[in-house]
């Protein structure tokens, strides 16, 4: 059972350049999140879709954007890389209904030169 | 301003003996609250949680305590064993949605042997 996974795990990217964090869960979640862990800071949430079809920002949204591909699959999108999201990116799901625990992915660590 | 708070950095305590993570929260609509535990280079895995309609909820060697009164929780791990050294995150809830959560910054256990 994988769970969540996360793809890449690395990546160094350029100022300005884009890239895309792929995240797929094989739970039969409905809601799933994209997270960014800095360090002295918690993790912080992007956006999260709630079910499939839906996406909502979070508390750091501005520089990125999502896509709730289907059921399966939240993608996270870097139009244009900046220093500042030199993070830890962490995907997650949860069951909506009721009082459940969101299992999370490995993470992506991101370096933003 | 940070809602949910972890004031110990850092804690250290020798295995065998009870540890003690603290968190504080200032946000009186949050009602789950979880924690979850952190190794380097990989994603927080759940630990245990408790509703705010509880005072206690144990699991084991971990026990949370919630103090609504004074926005206050605790986990107590008891015996530690060196393999709890971890980061240890608090996390609150109060949308209905418990992957939507906020999270405070960690603290480090260590475990001696």
């Amino acid at each position: 059972n994988a769970g969540v996974t996360q793809t890449p795990k690395f990546q160094v990217l350029k100022t300005g350049q884009s890239m895309t964090l792929q995240c797929a869960q094989d739970m039969n979640h409905n809601s799933m999140y994209w997270y960014r862990q800095d360090p002295g800071m918690g993790l912080r949430l992007i956006y999260y879709s709630a079910s499939e079809g839906t996406t909502d920002k979070g508390e750091v949204p501005n520089g990125y954007n999502v896509s709730r591909l289907n059921k399966r699959e939240f993608s996270l999108r870097l139009e244009s890389a900046a220093p500042s999201q030199t993070s830890v990116y962490f995907c997650a799901s949860s069951d909506s209904q009721g009082n459940t625990e969101a299992f999370f992915g490995q993470g992506t660590r991101l370096t933003v030169v | 301003d940070q809602q949910v708070k972890q004031n110990s950095p850092s804690l250290s305590v020798q295995e065998g003996r009870i540890s003690i993570l603290n968190c504080d929260y200032t946000n009186s609509m949050f009602d789950y609250f979880l924690w979850y535990k952190k190794y380097p280079a990989e994603g927080p895995t759940f630990l245990i949680s408790i509703s705010s309609i509880k005072d206690k909820n144990e699991d084991g060697r971990f026990t949370v305590f919630l103090n609504k009164s004074a926005k206050h929780l605790s986990l107590h791990i008891v015996p530690s064993q060196p393999g709890d050294s971890a980061v240890y995150f608090c996390a609150a809830s109060g949308s209905g949605n418990t992957g939507k959560l906020i999270f405070g910054q960690g603290t480090t256990l260590q475990v001696k042997p």
